[in-house]
């Protein structure tokens, strides 16, 4: 059981590209999130879906698209990144909204 | 919007000493959660509370749901050099809402 999986684990990007990060689960969880986590800034929500086909904006959603196509998959994509993106990415999911299960997070640096 | 805050932002303790965190809340929350992230890992889901007044302990931690859904703090007794990390509470809205966390760190 790998519970929530994210891909890559570290990356480097130039301003102005693109990249999808990766992100599944196997507890078939209905509801999954993206946080992003800046240093001392506690963890701000980017987007969340509560199923299949349903996403929704968090506090922090410019930048970025997601989309939920499977109740497994959540990727979350960066458009023309800027140096304010570099941070530390989590995803998770849950059981309605009960305990979340975050993965060992994306570093992403911007430059 | 939902704030949750969070104090101390930093605490420093001698191994053996008592820890509390609090958590504050700008509305009333239905549910709050309580997490530890260890240094360079991810937030680790600790436990959660609904009821007001509720009270639940784990071990040597106690955490305390405020009479007006609105408060809460986590209290760890004799801390140990394992407890170090940072505890955040978060606030069920849409989705969790995150307070900035407390850094605990712990000397032997």
């Amino acid at each position: 059981n790998a519970g929530v999986t994210q891909t890559p684990k570290f990356r480097i990007l130039k301003i102005g590209q693109s990249m999808t990060l990766q992100c599944a689960q196997d507890m078939n969880h209905n509801y999954m999130y993206w946080y992003r986590q800046d240093p001392g800034m506690g963890l701000k929500l980017i987007y969340y879906s509560v199923g299949a086909g349903i996403t929704d904006k968090g506090e922090v959603p410019n930048g970025y698209n997601v989309s939920r196509s499977t109740t497994e998959d959540f990727p979350l994509r960066l458009e023309l990144a800027a140096p304010s993106q570099t941070s530390v990415y989590f995803c998770a999911s849950s059981y309605r909204s009960y305990g979340y299960t975050f993965g060992s997070g994306t570093r992403l640096t911007v430059v | 919007g939902q704030q949750v805050m969070q104090i101390p932002q930093y605490q420093h303790v001698q191994e053996g000493e008592d820890f509390t965190t609090y958590c504050n809340s700008s509305t009333t929350l239905s549910n709050i959660q309580w997490y530890k992230q260890r240094p360079g890992g991810h937030p680790v889901f600790l436990i959660q509370l609904v009821k007001s007044g509720e009270v639940k302990k784990q071990k040597r931690l106690t955490f305390q749901f405020g009479e007006a859904k609105k408060n809460s703090s986590l209290h760890i007794t004799a801390t140990q050099t394992t407890d170090v990390g940072t505890y955040f509470c978060a606030g069920l809205g849409t989705a969790l809402i995150f307070g900035k966390g407390t850094t605990l760190s712990v000397s032997s």
